[in-house]
């Protein structure tokens, strides 16, 4: 059970939004920044976004994040077969737990 | 460009020790946090620890009494030990750095990872 939590597959056609969601509480999300990844099939994990919305270089506008309260929110816009990946969010949590934390992981399929 | 690359230890037997070595190139492990983050087979993602390239360390409260990690500035890489393993540890081990921009930790560069299996 993650302390994050992400829907476990999303699906939208190539050229549409998809949105994914990262829910937490007041100990992470709430009191901390958000960063996501995407994993491809096969390969390590690649930055997407961090510090809730910036993104690094090389890594299109087509994705996004936005957070509000205990939520987190990736989107892509402009689908293409090549994000078909899995993504995670990220997060620092502050509980007694303390510690790196991430969500499940959403299977995004591009129909 | 920075690159990390993991050790392969392949196969490590039940109750022994783990141990992993992500060798860094491009950059010097100085003014960074340095992590571990694994990933069983099928499953998602979970953080291990930090090491600062002074020494200091940070881990996972759910691993922390069987995890050690160390850093060696002269050969610009780190290292994980993870003692008294069982198949539960079976994972892919992925070395990272962890960068910074003012508000929280993230991490931008991976190595390719290196699956770990444990089994007799």
């Amino acid at each position: 059970q993650s302390v994050l939590t992400q829907p476990p597959s999303v699906s939208a056609a190539p050229g549409q939004k998809v949105t994914i969601s990262c829910s937490g509480n007041t100990s992470n999300i709430g009191s901390g920044y958000v960063s996501w990844y995407q994993q491809l099939p096969g390969t390590a994990p690649k930055l997407l976004i961090y510090d809730n919305n910036k993104r690094p270089s090389g890594i299109p506008d087509r994705f996004s994040g936005s957070k509000s309260g205990t939520s987190a929110t990736l989107g892509i816009t402009g689908l293409q077969t090549g994000d078909e990946a899995d993504y995670y969010c990220g997060t620092w949590d502050r509980s007694l737990t303390a510690g790196r934390v991430f969500g499940g992981g959403t299977k995004l399929t591009v129909l | 460009q920075v690159q990390l690359q993991e050790s392969d230890p392949g196969l490590v037997r039940p109750s022994e020790t783990l141990s992993l070595t992500c060798s860094v190139s491009g950059d010097s492990i100085n003014n960074y946090y340095w992590s571990w983050i694994r990933q069983p087979p099928g499953k998602g993602l979970e953080w291990i620890g930090y090491i600062h390239y002074s020494g200091s360390t940070n881990y996972n409260p759910s691993l922390k009494s069987r995890v050690t990690m160390s850093v060696d500035k002269s050969k610009n890489h780190f290292s994980l030990n993870l003692s008294s393993v069982t198949a539960a540890d079976t994972a892919v081990y992925y070395c990272a750095r962890a960068g910074w921009a003012g508000y929280d930790y993230y991490f931008d560069f991976w190595g390719q990872g290196t699956l770990v299996t444990v089994s007799s």
